[in-house]
């Protein structure tokens, strides 16, 4: 079936460093990645949407700059939040699609900034 | 852009009790997916439909095939091991970009 994994499950950054988080993608290829971010009590924001052959798309409020990501086959995608800050915390998922179908969903990367 | 209204917020349900949850779209939507997230965080995907219903055990969603401007999610005889938080994500057409409802908080008591 159908597997994303993400890792680290869970990460303590100090404020003002960086941290990168993965995403794997197993028995499929993972022709879109989205990254979304829950902070607590939220829901799930987009943060940028990746296809391959296509320019990674950023929502607003949420850049390349602060948030880089690397997509550079179809089972692997990484992000990196940099320069995190207390706002930063919360859950990422990452979410690899075939295109044209559902999503499949880590289970996270938890960050904690202190 | 593109919003999910996700209701209720929040639900308690006794044991063996029926409920429903929904999703409205300000826009026509392609698809829709439901989760559920456990208390890990992770998101569990329950339904992806695109059109008409799907059912799973005590579990039955559909998706508005008209107008596809709506979803619900169909809870049969709660159990105690439903409670979670639930979440509908939908996809505009052709853009494969998820948003997701705000969630809805299920309490099943005994």
């Amino acid at each position: 079936g159908a597997l994303v994994y993400q890792y680290p499950r869970r990460t303590i950054c100090k404020s003002g460093t960086s941290m990168r988080m993965e995403c794997q993608a197993v028995g499929f290829q993972a022709t879109s990645v989205a990254w979304y971010r829950q902070s607590p009590q939220k829901t799930f924001e987009l943060i940028a949407l990746s296809t391959v052959n296509s320019a990674i798309k950023y929502e607003q409020n949420f850049t390349q700059e602060k948030f880089p990501i690397s997509h550079p086959n179809l089972s692997f995608s990484s992000m990196t939040v940099l320069n995190a800050y207390l706002e930063d915390r919360g859950l990422y998922l990452c979410g690899a699609s075939r295109g044209n179908s559902d999503y499949t969903f880590g289970s996270g990367t938890r960050l904690l900034v202190i | 852009g593109d919003q999910v209204e996700q209701s209720p917020s929040a639900l308690s349900l006794h044991e063996g009790t029926d409920s429903a949850l929904r999703c409205n779209f300000t826009t026509t939507m392609r698809s829709v997916q439901w989760f559920r997230q456990n208390s890990r965080g992770s998101l569990i995907s329950l339904f992806y439909l695109a059109s008409g219903t799907k059912e799973n055990g005590r579990l039955k969603s559909a998706f508005d095939s008209k107008e596809r401007r709506y979803s619900t999610l169909h809870i049969r005889d709660a159990q105690l091991e439903d409670s979670g938080t639930y979440f509908c994500a939908a996809e505009s057409t052709g853009n494969y970009k998820y948003v997701f409802g705000a969630g809805t908080r299920l309490k099943v008591i005994a």
